[in-house]
């Protein structure tokens, strides 16, 4: 299964931009990149996903290198509720969705 | 729309006692998941259905767990016998689709501690 590498911490000030950063150098032409991420005391809930153009919706933006070798997740606005922890997932065929150490994301006042 | 269901939230036992999980589905989905989360570590898959067989069990330790789908929709998790090192978050997730782009949906977890 190919992994990914993510920062283990990161900070951010409330209302500033987010960019979330993950590493997948041994992606393959058909895995799809996931974010998901983790509120406390919750189960994981779905953010956004893509296969190779950037991708946007109401909770954030995919920002996927040429390469694909790496992405990035832009939080446009980080608000107190951003507080989690992000995973960066690389999802092979047949579903299997196999969760990192992930990015615990902390969010200033 | 009502979302993934799981019972029960906590559950405090001894080791060597037997513990069950239930989950119930968001209505239609057929793909259905249950991962472990020890605590300070990202969620493990233990077992994915399609409908109420199989896809993978690999990371499932078959001498002490087990799962059930019965019909399909609901399921249950079951550990027998429970050891220290099962204490953890069990999370239960489905999805419309068992493929790339199908977005998984996680219940709120049943928090297993083994004393």
């Amino acid at each position: 299964d190919a992994k990914t590498t993510q920062p283990n911490s990161m900070e951010s000030n409330e209302e500033e931009p987010v960019h979330l950063p993950c590493n997948h150098s041994t992606i393959s032409g058909t895995d799809y990149i996931h974010w998901y991420r983790q509120l406390p005391s919750q189960g994981p809930e779905y953010v956004i996903h893509g296969l190779t153009s950037n991708v946007n919706n109401r909770m954030a933006s995919l920002a996927i290198a040429e390469d694909r070798k790496s992405s990035t997740l832009i939080l446009h606005r980080a608000t107190l509720r951003d507080a989690a922890v992000y995973y960066c997932i690389l999802r092979v065929w047949v579903g299997k969705l196999i969760f990192g150490q992930g990015t615990e994301l902390s969010v200033k006042p | 729309e009502a979302g993934v269901a799981q019972s029960p939230r906590y559950k405090i036992i001894e080791k060597r006692q037997s513990v069950a999980f239930w989950c119930n589905p968001i209505s239609g989905h057929a793909t259905l998941y249950w991962y472990q989360q020890i605590l300070g570590q990202g969620p493990k898959l233990l077992i994915q259905f399609q409908n109420n067989g199989v896809v993978d069990d690999s990371q499932l330790p078959k001498d002490r767990f087990s799962a059930e789908r019965l019909k399909g929709v609901d399921s249950t998790l079951k550990i027998q016998p429970a050891k220290l090192e099962d204490s953890a978050v069990y999370l239960c997730a489905s999805s419309l689709f068992g493929d790339n782009t199908g977005e998984l949906f996680f219940g709120e977890g049943s928090r297993l501690t083994v004393l």
